[in-house]
């Protein structure tokens, strides 16, 4: 079946520190790979996606490599503001079963 | 501008009360989503529409209802039976089930 494995949180980073959160999945056929994004009290913003293997997504800052051959999606930042903090969710999309899954998201907390 | 709109922003329940959470979205999209989060937890999907007049129940549908009368609208009721009910709602819309989902700004649920 198809899932979604992120690294455990929370993760604490001091600002203007290198950010990787882990991802890796397990699909069946070629899924899409996104990132979402919570900020306290609101709901989840697509940050990026990848479509397909060695595309990758980038927005504010943020990237991330669709790897087929390690089937991960680990998001990175070269420097983190505190304004980064909140909670991201790796998620993948099957179009076989027209069906969405969400990792359990990884709380990120940067300080000053 | 398009987008989901979710309401209350907050909301109270007593004991033994059925409550209705409102989520509507001008985005022209075919299904929509509920999803439950619990403090540092990840989403866990209530109910779903692929299409105006469907749903299916998702992992935790025990204790809640919904109707799809409209395309636009997908109210969510937290019935008396939801023995913990305390919770941030989530709604969402994507244009089909493998397309990415936008988010409402969510509903928090306390009980009096």
């Amino acid at each position: 079946g198809n899932s979604v494995t992120q690294m455990e949180g929370p993760v604490t980073l001091s600002e203007e520190a290198f950010l990787t959160i882990n991802c890796t999945y397990t699909a069946t056929g070629y899924p899409s790979l996104f990132w979402y994004v919570q900020y306290p009290g609101e709901g989840l913003q697509l940050l990026l996606k990848a479509t397909k293997a060695d595309d990758k997504g980038s927005n504010k800052g943020f990237e991330a490599t669709y790897r087929k051959e390690t089937t991960s999606f680990h998001l990175e930042k070269g420097s983190v503001q505190v304004s980064d903090s909140a909670v991201y969710f790796c998620a993948l999309s099957d179009r076989t079963g027209n069906q969405f899954y969400f990792g359990t998201g990884t709380s990120l907390t940067v300080i000053p | 501008d398009g987008g989901i709109t979710q309401s209350p922003k907050y909301l109270f329940r007593k004991e033994g009360q059925n409550v209705t959470l409102s989520c509507e979205q001008n985005l022209n999209h075919d299904a929509m989503y509920w999803y439950r989060q619990d403090p540092g937890q990840g989403l866990r999907l209530i109910y779903y529409s692929q299409i105006v007049n469907d749903f299916q129940k998702g992992d935790i549908a025990e204790g809640y209802s919904v109707s799809r009368e409209k395309k636009e609208s997908f109210p969510l009721t937290v019935t008396s039976a939801q023995k913990n009910p305390t919770a941030f709602y989530l709604c969402a819309s994507s244009t089909r089930g493998d397309q990415p989902q936008h988010f409402g700004d969510g509903t928090r649920l306390s009980i009096l």
